[in-house]
């Protein structure tokens, strides 16, 4: 079925590892984007690509890295983790100009930083 | 700084009850207005978005938002709640910056609907 598909559904970190969550869609969308989810947060924009080899930071990019070789991945990094990031993370895809035609979402990736 | 708030974190009705969840945005331009929801366990789903027009929109399973500019105001609205409707609501509006329209979240309400 089209849509976005994210890996690991759930992962386990130990402070200081990396590690890289996966996306990827099928529906040639430009636009893909990193959430983290919080209680009583919402959800907040990691960053955010417009297409491929084009990416940008949004509301809390700190500690995280992003690429975009192809249009249909969107992998997001983190180089050295901190409980400060266990958290849900989705991604999400659109297309045309960006949130207008409203983001399929993933099914999101739950990480635990011990 | 554009924000969204909603102002219930948790509501609990009985099926069959009526909803009604607020969503207010700080931004002064032209905005598109989005209701996702969450059910336990699952990724988020649009329910239904505003662009332009009729200020009164209907979305999937029977809800309704109304756009009230003057208040900007983009009220999530449901008759009548059954047990399946107990998920996470967020509304969202989207912000047109760096040549690309992002997405910002509320804070989301937690709706539980009892038997």
């Amino acid at each position: 079925n089209a849509g976005v598909t994210q890996t690991p559904k759930f992962q386990v970190l130990k402070t200081g590892q990396s590690m890289t969550l996966q996306c990827a869609q099928d529906m040639n969308h430009e636009y893909m984007s990193w959430y983290r989810q919080d209680p009583g947060m919402g959800l907040r924009l990691i960053h955010y690509s417009v297409g491929a080899g084009i990416t940008d930071q949004g509301e809390v990019p700190n500690g995280y890295n992003v690429s975009r070789s192809t249009t249909e991945d969107f992998p997001l990094r983190l180089l050295s983790a901190a409980p400060s990031q266990t958290s849900v993370y989705f991604c999400a895809s659109s297309r045309g100009q960006g949130a207008i035609y409203g983001y399929t979402f993933g099914s999101g990736t739950r990480l635990t930083v011990v | 700084a554009q924000s969204v708030s909603q102002h219930n974190h948790h509501v609990i009705l009985s099926e069959a009850a009526s909803l009604e969840l607020g969503c207010n945005y700080s931004y002064g331009g032209t905005v598109n207005l989005f209701w996702y929801v969450q059910y336990p366990g699952q990724h988020l789903q649009l329910l239904l978005k505003y662009f332009s027009g009729d200020p009164l929109v209907k979305g999937i399973k029977g809800f309704e938002a109304e756009f009230i500019k003057s208040k900007f105001s983009f009220n999530l609205r449901k008759p009548s709640v059954q047990w399946s409707d107990t998920a996470e609501y967020f509304c969202a509006v989207s912000r047109f910056s760096g040549g690309y329209n992002k997405l910002i979240f509320g804070a989301g309400t937690r709706l539980a609907v009892h038997p």
